[in-house]
């Protein structure tokens, strides 16, 4: 089984930081997700990597094959940043979606 | 498209309780999946669906039941409840069920067991 890992688990930064949340996990990949949730709980998908770098506005995720881990950087930090940042490792594809994830890093971004 | 919904938004239920938690979608998804969401850990799969008539266990599905009649729905039943089943439970799901595909989440459900 895949065991994946977040660090830091809380952090907080004040606005206009550069922020990175690290994940790394035990087990080859083919597939690394970055989910972001919502204060009020909603969860909605950010990135998915299988090997080098993804860019979406401030947010930039890269993914490191051969050491195991991937970040999430937020550069320029805002308010509206603060959520749980979630990483999720997919195995080498089956049949059916199985995805093991992170416990989640707790981003608060204060005014 | 409204996407993944979930109902109830928030249940209370007593010990031995029974209820089923609804999950709809409208992205004609062939793969959808129930998870629970507990403090300390992460998400953690409860059984999951590869098209209709198809469902298979996840990694915590003991006191769980589900059926999947349509591609649109994907119902979870809880058989009788007990506490340990207070959790936040998500419904998703993704075109194929491929690991690289993106996960589309329902807005969750607060359940807590008395």
């Amino acid at each position: 089984k895949n065991e994946v890992e977040q660090s830091p688990q809380n952090l907080t930064a004040q606005e206009g930081e550069f922020i990175t949340i690290n994940c790394s996990y035990s087990v080859g990949i083919s597939a690394l997700h970055w989910l972001q949730q919502h204060p009020g709980g909603g969860i909605v998908s950010l990135f998915m990597l299988s090997s080098g770098k993804k860019k979406h506005g401030r947010l930039i995720a890269t993914i490191n094959i051969q050491e195991k881990h991937s970040s999430l950087h937020i550069t320029a930090s805002h308010p509206r940043d603060s959520a749980v940042y979630i990483c999720a490792a997919g195995p080498q594809e089956t049949s059916g979606s199985r995805l093991t994830f992170g416990e989640g890093t707790q981003l608060t971004v204060n005014p | 498209n409204a996407g993944v919904t979930q109902t109830p938004k928030f249940q209370v239920l007593k010990t031995g309780q029974s209820m089923t938690l609804q999950c709809a979608q409208d992205m004609n998804h062939e793969y959808m999946s129930w998870y629970r969401q507990d403090p300390g850990m992460g998400l953690r799969l409860i059984h999951y669906s590869v098209g209709a008539g198809i469902t298979d266990q996840g990694e915590v599905p003991n006191g769980y039941n589900v059926s999947r009649s349509t591609t649109e729905d994907f119902p979870l039943r809880l058989l009788s409840a007990a506490p340990s089943q207070t959790s936040v439970y998500f419904c998703a799901s993704s075109y194929s069920g491929l690991v690289s595909d993106t996960q589309y989440f329902g807005p969750g459900t607060r359940l807590t067991v008395l």
